[in-house]
């Protein structure tokens, strides 16, 4: 049963414009989400991640946004440039002691010029 | 730094063969996992480790070994290589294990069962 689902395999935008990424997770315990980013042949890298404190996190172009009442969060990528073409990871802690990192099934995103 | 590095690159095996892959950091850093990714999947943690000598089983350990005798060092072993196990395999890091540590991922390593 996937704990943390991104319902969405692929999304494609225009250049200059707003990409948003969803995510969407079902057990109440996950306290803090990542984002990761993953080029073809390569590792993910990480990206931008928010606690369950906030409902915001900003870091240039990328925003994560956190609903905890809907168990949602989306990542906006604004403006997308075409070198965000990339497949995207949502991902969960679920609090102290936890070790283990739950990742949804990802998002391409390809940005076209 | 060269971060997280991951020997080989790509892996083929028969069924039944057994194998080791590598994975090293050198950022001195206290956590160390192994994930598989296959295709239309997220990454699905294997097993980690959260310092030398301590390794515990993740959501799909069936069919790996792991052991961490150094800081630096954390090899994944295919005890009997099964065309279950093909999958692309990454080894991650972080400076401490838990929550807010941001996990450090190598290039990966392919590899094919037949």
């Amino acid at each position: 049963d996937q704990q943390v689902k991104q319902n969405s395999p692929s999304l494609s935008v225009q250049e200059g414009r707003i990409s948003i990424l969803n995510c969407d997770y079902t057990n109440s315990m996950f306290d803090y989400f990542l984002w990761y980013k993953k080029y073809p042949a390569e590792g993910p890298t990480f990206l931008i991640s928010i606690s369950s404190i906030k409902d915001k996190n900003e870091d240039g172009r990328f925003t994560v946004f956190l609903n905890k009442s809907a168990k949602h969060l989306s990542l906006h990528i604004v403006p997308s440039q075409p070198g965000d073409s990339a497949v995207y990871f949502c991902a969960a802690y679920s609090g102290a002691g936890s070790y283990q990192l739950t990742f949804g099934k990802g998002t391409k995103l390809s940005v076209i010029p | 730094n060269a971060g997280v590095t991951q020997t080989p690159k790509f892996q083929v095996l028969k069924t039944g063969q057994s194998m080791t892959l590598q994975c090293a950091q050198d950022m001195n850093h206290e956590y160390m996992s192994w994930y598989r990714q296959d295709p239309g999947m997220g990454l699905r943690l294997i097993h980690y480790s959260v310092g030398a000598g301590i390794t515990d089983q993740g959501e799909v350990p069936n069919g790996y070994n792991v052991s961490r005798s150094t800081t630096e060092d954390f090899p994944l072993r295919l005890l009997s290589a099964a065309p279950s196990q093909t999958s692309v395999y990454f080894c991650a890091s972080s400076y401490s294990a838990g929550a807010h540590y941001e996990q450090y991922f190598g290039p990966g390593t392919r590899l094919t069962v037949t």
